[in-house]
């Protein structure tokens, strides 16, 4: 099946500096890559995605780049703010028929 | 995005019984419903994916008789854990899909297990 890997697995950074999350896959079945943020004691939210036809896709301050040649993707986040403070998961998955997480990143931004 | 309830959020029981968590979509009809497990600062680890009308799949290493999964509607999608053990005390949770949604999933709340 579909191996994720995310790196790091934590991350600090000052407040108004960028934070990359990286994230490898397995399969190259896998079309679809999404990322979720999670804060403590809360679902899991969908913040960004992206299909295997697009190489990079953006929204306001968050970014994200798919290389399906060397089958890795990155969560790329501007101007941090303390309230980006979560965890964060990559996901790949065929079609959105079955999802497989990455191991997470908790992101602390410092005031 | 969509709305989909989990019910209980939190539960309590004693080894060897069995509790039934409950997942629901509210607004939109889930033709595809996920369970996972998710332990302390973990990731989510897919259980099974479950169809509307058809026997959910289950991941390598998921005990189909332990966790059993039914989605008889659109709507619902059940997670049963038989005969629980202290073993299986976890966070679960569960997402929802459908046709109108491309690829995209819904997360549950989540139900916080604990057997004694």
């Amino acid at each position: 099946g579909e191996n994720v890997e995310q790196h790091p697995s934590t991350l600090s950074v000052q407040e108004g500096d960028s934070a990359v999350i990286k994230c490898t896959y397995s399969d190259s079945a896998s079309n679809y890559f999404p990322w979720y943020k999670q804060e403590l004691g809360k679902r899991p939210q969908l913040i960004i995605d992206i299909r295997s036809n697009v190489g990079e896709k953006k929204d306001q301050r968050i970014a994200v780049t798919l290389n399906k040649t060397a089958k890795h993707f990155s969560l790329h986040i501007t101007e941090t703010q303390p309230e980006d403070s979560a965890v964060y998961f990559c996901a790949a998955s065929i079609n959105g028929n079955q999802f497989y997480f990455g191991t997470g990143t908790s992101l602390t931004v410092i005031p | 995005g969509a709305v989909v309830s989990q019910h209980p959020s939190r539960v309590i029981c004693k080894s060897g019984t069995s509790v039934k968590i409950e997942c629901r979509s509210l607004d939109f009809q889930a033709t595809t419903m996920f369970w996972y497990r998710q332990f302390p600062k973990k990731s989510l680890m897919l259980m099974a994916t479950s169809n509307e009308g058809s026997k959910a799949t289950y991941e390598q290493g998921v005990e189909k008789d332990k966790f059993l999964i039914n989605h008889a509607s659109l709507t619902l999608s059940t997670l049963t854990v038989t005969s629980a053990h202290p073993e299986d005390s976890s966070f679960y949770i569960c997402s929802a899909g459908g046709r109108e949604r491309g690829h995209e999933q819904y997360f549950g709340p989540g139900t916080r297990l604990t057997v004694t």
